[in-house]
């Protein structure tokens, strides 16, 4: 079956754009998760979605990040004022249980 | 908080050598620990897994034992091949369908 899908897979910004990144998680997940990748470290959780319940936005690195879940599918991430610091690769996975799938991932770099 | 350390490397060995990749933790409570593999190009994928303590996750070839008395969860295969190099990533979580924490990832390079 289909697996998660991310778009777009690379996105290059000026600094001070916002951008918008998006998620289809496997049909059935009901958990979706956004993670960031920077260059030579290891990944970094940002916010977590189950079902209807409040997301976990704990990993929010500020309040230029914000992310939407619609029901139990599509999910975007946004960036406001995009820094470049945040040129990451950032992971979108979706689960069912207690395993992760994840896509592969949007290439962000930030001018 | 809860924090996964794992040998970073870049690691280089040659084919059918012995690998063990490291792995601790630091957690309240019990976790379900994991071992991701990023394949060159591809998309983060789990290895295995394991959920309770001394249960043992396997999987082409890999093996990893839950250890709660020493807090560690090492990766380790009897005879790696160049289709093994890849980043492999220790990671945890609390309650099954909560936010993995990762270690750092290690790169490991399998030559021929």
């Amino acid at each position: 079956g289909a697996g998660v899908s991310q778009s777009p897979s690379n996105k290059v910004t000026e600094k001070g754009k916002d951008v918008e990144l998006r998620c289809d998680p496997i049909s059935g997940h009901t958990a979706l998760y956004w993670y960031r990748q920077r260059l030579g470290q290891g990944l970094e959780f940002l916010i977590y979605f189950q079902g209807n319940s409040a997301p976990d936005k704990s990993g929010l690195p500020s309040d230029r990040f914000s992310a939407e879940r619609t029901g139990e599918s599509v999910s975007t991430l946004t960036i406001q004022r995009t820094q470049q610091e945040d040129s990451a690769v950032y992971l979108c996975a979706s689960a069912y249980t207690d395993t992760q799938y994840f896509g592969p991932g949007t290439r962000l770099t930030v001018l | 908080g809860d924090s996964v350390t794992q040998m970073e490397g870049p690691v280089t060995l040659s084919e059918e050598a012995f690998l063990t990749i490291n792995c601790t933790y630091t957690a309240t409570g019990y976790p379900s620990l994991f071992w991701y593999v990023q394949y060159p190009g591809e998309g983060l994928q789990l290895l295995l897994k394991a959920t309770k303590a001394d249960d043992k996750g396997s999987n082409k070839g890999f093996e990893a034992t839950y250890r709660k008395e020493t807090t560690s969860f090492h990766l380790e295969k009897g005879s790696v091949q160049v289709s093994d190099s890849a980043v492999y990533f220790c990671a945890l979580s609390m309650s099954g369908s909560e936010k993995l924490v990762f270690g750092k990832g290690m790169k490991l390079t399998v030559n021929p």
